[in-house]
């Protein structure tokens, strides 16, 4: 069976750091990964994700993650946050049989 | 832009009480899921379908019904609602199992 581990459940930091959120999965084939982010009263949308290629994949405002197979891990960047990146944070792994699966989410505050 | 509605918002029943959930996609996707979300266990995932007329058991099916009436509309049965299944209820779609979901906006649900 797939999992995904978020190990850290809240994260503060201020505006104009740097952000790096860890997710760690665990399957046994070459995994789908996915980054989604929940912003308050509000659904979960795409940040990024990850199928193949280039370990290191873009995604929307200015987030990144790299896939590195030997740790299995899907780690989050961001370089620069804004007091807008205040949200849930949500890494999930997917595969033909079962879907994806979601770690519990980091909950992101940042201050000014 | 992928596009995933839900109704209602927000619901408030009684112990025993019989609630429907609706979610429509227009994106023509395959597959469509019903997840509930809470605190301390992320989202869990009730019910999916890959079709009109198909339903497949998720993690968490005790106590809900799930059908699939055309491509585009996921209905989630509660026939006895429980205190236990207040939650938040989210619905989603992919055109594939390991693709992309798109989330709808979800339902609050508060049984009282």
């Amino acid at each position: 069976a797939q999992s995904v581990t978020q190990p850290d459940a809240r994260v503060t930091v201020s505006e104009g750091a740097s952000l790096q959120l860890r997710c760690k999965y665990s399957y046994s084939g070459t995994p789908y990964l996915f980054w989604y982010v929940q912003y308050p009263r509000q659904g979960l949308q795409l940040l990024l994700k990850y199928y193949s290629g280039d370990p290191v994949v873009q995604g929307v405002n200015g987030f990144e993650a790299e896939f590195i197979k030997s740790n299995s891990s899907f780690h989050l960047r961001k370089a620069s946050v804004h007091w807008s990146d205040s949200a849930v944070y949500f890494c999930a792994v997917s595969n033909y049989a079962q879907g994806l699966t979601f770690g519990l989410g980091t909950r992101v505050s940042v201050f000014p | 832009e992928a596009a995933v509605t839900q109704s209602p918002r927000n619901k408030v029943t009684v112990t025993g009480g019989n609630v429907t959930l609706s979610c429509r996609q227009t994106n023509s996707h395959n597959y469509m899921y019903w997840y509930r979300q809470d605190t301390g266990h992320g989202l869990r995932l009730i019910h999916y379908s890959y079709g009109a007329g198909n339903l497949q058991i998720g993690d968490v099916p005790d106590g809900y019904k799930a059908t699939r009436t055309t491509q585009e509309d996921f209905f989630l049965l509660l026939e006895l609602a429980s205190p236990s299944q207040t939650s938040l209820y989210f619905c989603a779609s992919s055109d594939f199992i390991q693709d992309t979901q798109y989330f709808g906006p979800g339902t609050r649900l508060l049984v009282l």
